[in-house]
């Protein structure tokens, strides 16, 4: 099973902020994914990135995946109290698809304060 | 509904007893994941089922646990004689089958086991 480090674990800032997080591996990834979860609730995606390089954008949402496929980021613009919860990037490992190529990172806990 | 529905949302049971976890996945997605979340940690997988193939058992920590999915769709996750390191909330995901890579997963809600 490969990792994914996701770093910070914890960052907590005022609304307005920006912010980045980062998701790291000594891997290679055919393509990752950021979730987002919120307390009591089941993670939702927000992007899938497949392209070495590739840069997507959802709303204030930045993300970016790197040259080597290897590592993302997600870049948050002019943070908001609801985007608070805990983001978590997932790799896949290779095209077949299901459970045995998908890892999870241990997430990073974002809390804006108003 | 039209999401991933699980059943119960809370569960607390003592040391010992057998607890039984429902999950009904959305209609027409063809796999099924069961993944395992301690206090603030990420996904622990568990078990994978895609269609009428054998499930990928890889991830089930122990032979005390045990997953069947009947039908095709509901599937039920059984862990026997509960230790209190299984206390955790065990996350159901469903999604389609993709061929060239890893589809969206849509998860639900969750059942909070907490064994005493």
């Amino acid at each position: 099973t490969q990792l994914l480090e996701q770093s910070p674990q914890f960052l907590s800032i005022q609304e307005g902020e920006n912010l980045t997080v980062y998701c790291n591996s000594s891997s290679v990834f055919s393509s990752l994914q950021w979730y987002r979860q919120e307390p009591g609730e089941g993670p939702v995606l927000l992007v899938t990135v497949v392209t070495g390089g590739e840069v997507k954008k959802l709303k204030r949402l930045t993300f970016q995946f790197g040259d080597a496929r290897k590592d993302s980021s997600l870049h948050i613009t002019a943070a908001q109290p609801g985007d608070t919860g805990l983001y978590l990037c997932a790799g896949a490992e290779g095209s077949g698809g299901g459970a045995d190529g998908l890892t999870f990172g241990k997430g990073t806990h974002l809390i804006i304060q108003p | 509904g039209a999401g991933v529905s699980q059943s119960p949302s809370n569960k607390v049971t003592e040391k010992g007893k057998d607890v039984e976890l429902r999950c009904d996945p959305i209609s027409g997605h063809t796999a099924l994941y069961w993944y395992r979340q301690s206090l603030g940690q990420g996904l622990e997988f568990l078990i994978y089922f895609q269609g009428n193939s054998a499930p990928d058992k890889s991830g089930l920590p122990s032979d005390r646990f045990s997953a069947e999915r009947t039908g095709g769709s509901v599937s039920t996750l059984t862990i026997q004689r509960t230790q209190q390191e299984d206390s955790a909330v065990y996350l159901c995901a469903s999604s389609l089958s993709y061929r060239w890579g890893t589809g969206e997963l849509f998860f639900g809600e969750g059942s909070r086991l907490t064994v005493l």
